[in-house]
């Protein structure tokens, strides 16, 4: 299995653009998770789902983040407008089952954003 | 709310010694307990875990503790190595079997020649 992928893994962009960050789970995983790494804050929970449902979005930072997962093996994290602030290292994780009876999360190599 | 606490932030070692990195978390009812190390400009990845029926679990040179009644579990690396130096980065489950994990900021291990 290749893993978690994730596209692109570098992006620039300027102020007030729309930048979408792409995801392809593991195959059969069906807990889908996206973090926000930064030096200042860690690392942020954004949104999780589980089979293609968005379960927990408590972590999104405001209206200009939106998620979806339109089928099992593709979610996109999108931010209209981008703002500075924005700049951190997304990473998406997958799941086969809950911790009681299955495994942990595995991470995707993370995408680099720099908002200018 | 959930919240997993993890110290030190910062931790430097020499080759050959011992290094040990201690969480604590607040949610009873959590379960599972992985721990992850990153190094520079890579992703988390899984070096151990341990589930909350067991009490010790031990892999070559990495061996994790968990205390239930306290709440707090550890990660301690014997004869620790430069390759060692990384952020390490303990998690806790979630109640209810969500899937979800809580994680710690992190520990940033150098280990020096």
């Amino acid at each position: 299995d290749a893993g978690v992928i994730q596209s692109p893994r570098h992006e620039v962009t300027e102020m007030g653009q729309e930048v979408t960050l792409r995801c392809k789970p593991i195959s059969g995983h069906d807990y889908l998770f996206w973090y926000r790494q930064t030096m200042m804050r860690g690392l942020e929970l954004l949104i999780y789902f589980n089979n293609n449902v968005p379960i927990d979005d408590s972590g999104m930072p405001e209206d200009r983040f939106s998620a979806k997962m339109p089928n099992a093996s593709f979610s996109t994290l999108k931010i209209q407008p981008s703002e500075p602030r924005d700049s951190a290292v997304y990473f998406c994780a997958s799941s086969p089952l809950p911790f009681g009876v299955g495994e942990t999360q595995y991470f995707g190599p993370g995408t680099r954003l720099l908002v200018l | 709310g959930e919240n997993v606490e993890q110290h030190p932030s910062t931790l430097s070692v020499q080759e050959g010694d011992s290094a040990v990195i201690k969480c604590t978390y607040s949610d009873s009812a959590s379960n599972y307990f992985p721990w992850y190390k990153q190094e520079l400009g890579k992703r988390p990845q899984l070096i151990i875990d341990i589930r909350s029926n067991v009490g010790e679990k031990k892999d070559q040179r990495i061996a994790v503790t968990l205390n239930k009644t306290a709440k707090h579990f550890s990660l301690h690396i014997t004869e620790t190595q430069p390759e060692d130096s990384a952020v390490y980065f303990c998690a806790a489950s979630s109640s209810g079997n969500t899937g979800k994990l809580i994680f710690g900021q992190g520990t940033t291990l150098q280990v020096k020649p």
